[in-house]
């Protein structure tokens, strides 16, 4: 069953505007990832997060770690139209391996 | 370019056919996976392979096959195609920490129809 659970699922917002989404579970996490999906494309690596409280950017992306280790969040500032796709976020539990569990997507869609 | 190739890109098959999506990557990378992607499931994890000779199942592994006999190859055959198949399949590499991170690479992905 679905292990991760992205919000909101979808999204219209303004350019420019900031965006906020977050990723929870019930079961605790090592490592967070952040990906983004473009249409007709596999996702691409956004952000990497590898212990509890953990805050990190990449430009205008910042995602955080949460605390107790059962969700992460994602803010994009200053939206521009190029952030239109799908955000995944993706957990990787305890003795899991490399393997992770990905959560069911945000799609996001930037009004100009 | 580096990267995570998959062939084809898009593929019809039958009920009952059977075939073989390719995947190679030419990074070095001991793990290797499959995911395929449903609208509103996110991705879920098929087949997986740490290494050449090695593969585990994942979450959803029946009528799918794998095998991993060089490190840059990593084919999943579906053996008997049913309509529960159709979806988008996705071919995901790593190496393990120390030898440059966690994230994933993917493939631009097999959008595959069985009729």
């Amino acid at each position: 069953g679905q292990q991760l659970n992205q919000s909101p699922q979808s999204m219209f917002i303004q350019e420019g505007e900031d965006v906020s989404m977050n990723c929870t579970s019930s079961s605790i996490f090592n490592t967070w990832l952040w990906y983004k999906q473009d249409p007709g494309e596999g996702p691409v690596l956004l952000i990497a997060l590898y212990k509890a409280g953990e805050l990190t950017s990449n430009g205008r992306l910042t995602a955080q770690f949460g605390i107790t280790r059962k969700d992460s969040f994602l803010n994009i500032s200053a939206s521009i139209p190029s952030d239109v796709g799908i955000y995944f976020c993706a957990g990787q539990k305890p003795n899991y391996g490399q393997n992770f569990v990905f959560g069911p997507g945000t799609r996001l869609s930037v009004l100009p | 370019n580096a990267g995570v190739t998959q062939t084809p890109k898009f593929q019809v098959l039958k009920t009952g056919q059977s075939m073989t999506l390719q995947c190679a990557q030419d990074m070095n990378h001991e793990y290797m996976s499959w995911y395929r992607q449903d609208p509103g499931m996110g991705l879920r994890l098929i087949h997986y392979s740490v290494g050449a000779g090695i593969t585990d199942q994942g979450e959803v592994p029946n009528g799918y096959n794998v095998s991993r006999s060089t490190t840059e190859d990593f084919p999943l055959r579906l053996l008997s195609a049913a309509p529960s198949q159709t979806s988008v399949y996705f071919c995901a590499s790593t190496p393990y920490p120390g030898q440059g991170g966690h994230g994933y690479t993917f493939g631009s992905g097999t959008r595959l129809t069985v009729v």
